[in-house]
């Protein structure tokens, strides 16, 4: 089945700085690739995705870049703010038109920014 | 405001017992899916459904069961429970395929 690796575990960052995040998944058929936020004590909320037909995508301070060919996806934050400060997980899906998407989360992040 | 609710923050329940939770989404989902959130290992899925009364095994289903009785709400049944299974549970749903899953705010259960 697949399987979604994500790296480092752990990051601490000055406000100001950037921050990347990387993931791997294992099926090559995985077409859709979210990434969820996770603040103390809520449950995890999208912040940004990216599909397969899609190399890059970007949202604000937020950007994604898909690397199809060796199986590997990050997350880009700029100018970090405290806020920013949370887990922070990929994942990978293989869901088809008509059928149904099995949703496979990697490890997790946990993301401080020291202002 | 779209939303998934578990029916409980924090649960505690003894070994051996047959215990419920409970998720009810408002947005007619299709999609819903129990996942178990343990430090250093995410979320890992524990069974999904994509129908009423349809439901698929995920990646560690041993010791869990479900039940989807109708369209808005997702059962997770510990049928005998273990301390192993003390975690934090969430819940989600989507839409289509390939779209934003929602979670609820979990769930922590522990089994003592």
């Amino acid at each position: 089945g697949e399987n979604v690796e994500q790296h480092p575990s752990t990051l601490s960052v000055q406000e100001g700085d950037s921050a990347v995040i990387k993931c791997t998944y294992s099926d090559s058929a995985s077409n859709y690739f979210p990434w969820y936020k996770q603040e103390l004590g809520k449950g995890p909320q999208l912040i940004i995705d990216i599909r397969s037909n899609v190399g890059e995508k970007k949202d604000q301070r937020i950007a994604v870049t898909l690397n199809k060919t060796a199986k590997h996806f990050s997350l880009h934050i700029t100018e970090t703010q405290p806020e920013d400060s949370a887990v922070y997980f990929c994942a990978a899906s293989n869901g088809f038109s008509g059928g149904y998407n099995k949703l496979i989360f990697g490890a997790g992040t946990r993301l401080a920014v020291h202002p | 405001d779209v939303k998934v609710t578990q029916s409980s923050r924090y649960l505690v329940k003894r070994t051996g017992e047959k215990v419920f939770l409970e998720c009810v989404q408002d947005m007619d989902h299709e999609n819903m899916f129990w996942y178990r959130q343990d430090p250093g290992l995410g979320l890992r899925l524990i069974y999904f459904s994509y129908d009423v009364k349809m439901k698929e095994k995920g990646d560690i289903p041993e010791g869990y069961s479900v039940s989807r009785e109708k369209k808005e709400r997702f059962s997770l049944i510990l049928e005998s429970a273990s301390t192993n299974q003390t975690s934090m549970y969430l819940c989600a749903s989507t839409g289509t395929v390939n779209t934003e899953a929602f979670f609820g705010q979990g769930t922590r259960l522990t089994v003592v």
